[in-house]
């Protein structure tokens, strides 16, 4: 079975500090990856998603960047944080070879970070 | 307008009734629909996923899609106090290459349940 894993779990991070978030899928190969953002009371936002190695797309242009490494890892960014970089840090995985309509998401454990 | 709308809530519903979640979308060629499942300060657990216009029934948990409507359910029977979480609507968008779809995610419906 599939497992995903991320770390830290929880990141308390003063302004204008680097960032480095990573995430690491088991038991699948060339999978779709993706890293969202959830503030307090808002839904999930999509930041940047990868369908293979070194192939990164962001959505939404901020101070935050991704890097794929190697097939089951995926990293999360940022030189210098903002206090609006707060929030819950989730990587999913979907399996391409499902199909492109069949894009089931399963998420990781989640990292929380507050910018202070 | 939002790409996929829920009512945040809270929902409340007493303990054995049935919880009526619901969703709207706001594009026609959406394809692909699931319902997460969100404890607070944990992350979202896949529980539903329907594709084509009916009701899908998995457990005490049913899924309805009418795409005339643009509209998607969850029906939760049996309501339990585990059940008290949020739940997100999820809609695959057309658009991507690779194998990718977009996901959106509505913002959730919290569903309380009273013992």
């Amino acid at each position: 079975s599939q497992t995903i894993h991320q770390w830290p779990a929880t990141l308390v991070q003063p302004v204008g500090s680097p960032l480095s978030l990573e995430c690491t899928v088991e038991g699948t190969s060339n999978p779709n990856l993706y890293w969202y953002r959830q503030a307090a009371g808002r839904g999930l936002q999509l930041l940047f998603y990868s369908v293979g190695i070194g192939q990164i797309s962001s959505e939404v242009p901020q101070n935050l960047s991704a890097s794929r490494p190697q097939d089951r890892q995926f990293i999360l960014s940022s030189k210098k944080l903002l206090l609006s970089d707060s929030g819950f840090y989730l990587c999913a995985w979907s399996d391409p070879r499902r199909g492109g309509s069949y894009n089931e998401q399963f998420f990781g454990p989640g990292t929380r970070l507050t910018v202070l | 307008q939002k790409e996929v709308e829920q009512n945040s809530g809270p929902l409340s519903v007493p303990e054995g009734a049935i919880a009526s979640l619901n969703c709207t979308y706001s594009d026609r060629g959406s394809q692909s629909f699931f319902w997460y499942r969100q404890y607070s300060g944990k992350s979202p657990e896949l529980i539903m996923s329907i594709y084509s216009n009916g009701d899908k029934e998995d457990g005490r948990f049913t899924a309805q899609l009418n795409k005339a409507s643009q509209y998607v359910s969850l029906l939760i029977r049996d309501s339990q106090p585990s059940d008290s979480a949020t739940y997100l609507c999820a809609v695959s968008l057309r658009g991507g290459s690779g194998g990718y779809q977009k996901v959106t995610f509505g913002i959730g419906t919290k569903l309380q349940v009273i013992p």
